[in-house]
């Protein structure tokens, strides 16, 4: 079955820098990548996805990239915000599971200083 | 507003206790989710459901079981809870669809002592 990776488990920047967070993924049928936010007392809420058909797809400060050869996906989080800290999870999926079943990565903790 | 409910947002239970976890949506949806989430492992499947009465396992299932009698309710049951299985657990809900975004309830933390 399908493995998620995801690095680093903690990732703290400072107001205004950049933010990186990387996955690799184990099963080349996956073909659907969602990113995850999850704030602290809340459920994860998705903030971008991509699909395998596309390599790159932004959403004002945020990317995420896909290297299908590779197999790994990055989030790119640009002029990072206070209120970016929180928990971000990837995750991955193959449609011809027939049905959706996400395989989540580890999740990192990112912390922005102001 | 789209909205996942779950009916607690913490329990406290005994070894061998019989517990539910409810899950409601609002959004019609045709497939719900059920997940345990513990630091440093993520997010992980136990149930999923993609019609009234039809259950799926999810990647550990074992001690859990589901019941879905109606489209917008998902039960979560641990027949004879163990201190394993203290964790975050978390309700979603999807439209048809393989790449359709998942809402997420606010999670219930369980603890068993």
């Amino acid at each position: 079955g399908e493995n998620v990776e995801q690095h680093p488990s903690t990732l703290s920047v400072q107001e205004g820098d950049s933010a990186v967070i990387k996955c690799t993924y184990s099963d080349s049928a996956s073909n659907y990548f969602p990113w995850y936010k999850q704030e602290l007392g809340k459920g994860p809420q998705l903030i971008i996805d991509i699909r395998s058909n596309v390599g790159e797809k932004k959403d004002q400060r945020i990317a995420v990239t896909l290297n299908k050869t590779a197999k790994h996906f990055s989030l790119h989080i640009t002029e990072t915000q206070p209120e970016d800290s929180a928990v971000y999870f990837c995750a991955a999926s193959a449609m011809n599971t027939g049905f959706q079943k996400l395989v989540f990565g580890t999740g990192t903790r990112l912390l922005v200083s102001p | 507003d789209v909205k996942v409910t779950q009916s607690s947002r913490y329990l406290v239970k005994r070894t061998g206790e019989k517990v539910f976890l409810e899950c409601v949506q609002d959004m019609d949806h045709e497939n719900m989710f059920w997940y345990r989430q513990d630091p440093g492992l993520g997010l992980r499947l136990i149930y999923f459901s993609y019609d009234v009465k039809m259950k799926e396992k999810g990647d550990i299932p074992e001690g859990y079981s589901v019941s879905r009698e109606k489209k917008e309710r998902f039960s979560l049951i641990l027949e004879s809870a163990s201190t394993n299985q203290t964790s975050m657990y978390l309700c979603a809900s999807s439209g048809q669809g393989w790449n359709n975004e998942q809402f997420f309830g606010p999670g219930t933390r369980l603890t068993v002592l």
